[in-house]
């Protein structure tokens, strides 16, 4: 089982600044990576897949990059809508898999 | 435009079999790709995923629970059920449906709210 590494836990943070979220896998997925963003109360939405391409409806403020085991999620100039937890997620190899996520805080 | 809506009981004791629903609009079993699954996420902590049912009816569990899993797709009413049985407080959570078509690469996103099941006698 591929198992997926984020860090770090919590980012805290004020809006406008940049937020750097990064998912490290155990063995390389290539580009079969995905972000999610999940609100509280309500379910994850897939924000980046295939490692690098924003889903509809994702502000381009959302970057994402890797390949292999390493990747990226950037947030320019935060928004108080960004404020959540993302999870990355694998699906090279069965079982497909999520990471712990990242909660990104207000600080 | 998708939507999934997830139904089930709130409530199951333990030992006890659940059985979730999943019905979705927007998208169809009858297009090659298409797949249909449940994640679900225990109070405070992170994603975990089930079961994922393809049109051709191929499906895949999670090893650490495929012997507790049944997963099944009726085509003409657009519905998804899982069944898992020997319930568990740890399988205390809110269970999501999540489907992946074509508009972005197979990946999984969820179109519902999620149903929580409480595991508790």
């Amino acid at each position: 089982e591929i198992v997926l590494t984020q860090s770090p836990a919590t980012l805290s943070l004020s809006p406008g600044e940049s937020a750097t979220l990064s998912c490290r896998a155990s063995q390389s997925v290539s580009s079969s990576l995905a972000w999610y963003q999940q609100k509280p109360g309500q379910a994850p939405r897939l924000l980046i897949y295939e490692a690098s391409n924003r889903a509809t409806g994702t502000p381009d403020r959302f970057r994402a990059s890797g390949s292999g085991t390493d990747f990226t999620l950037t947030i320019s100039s935060l928004e108080p809508e960004d404020f959540a937890v993302y999870y990355c997620h694998q699906r090279s190899n069965w079982p497909i898999t999520f990471g712990q996520g990242t909660r990104l805080e207000l600080k | 435009q998708i939507t999934l809506k997830e139904s089930g009981p709130t409530l199951v004791k333990p030992t006890q079999t659940l059985t979730l629903t999943c019905t979705f609009s927007g998208f169809s079993f009858s297009t090659s790709g298409v797949g249909v699954g449940w994640i679900r996420q225990p109070p405070g902590k992170a994603l975990e995923w089930l079961a994922l049912i393809y049109w051709n009816d191929d499906k895949r569990y999670s090893p650490a629970l495929k012997s507790r899993l049944t997963i099944t797709k009726d085509t003409s009413r657009n519905q998804v059920v899982l069944t898992m049985t020997n319930m568990d407080p740890v399988d205390t959570a809110t269970y999501y449906c999540v489907y992946r078509v074509g508009a972005t690469a197979y990946y999984m996103d969820a179109g519902g709210k999620g149903t929580t099941v409480i595991v508790s006698s």
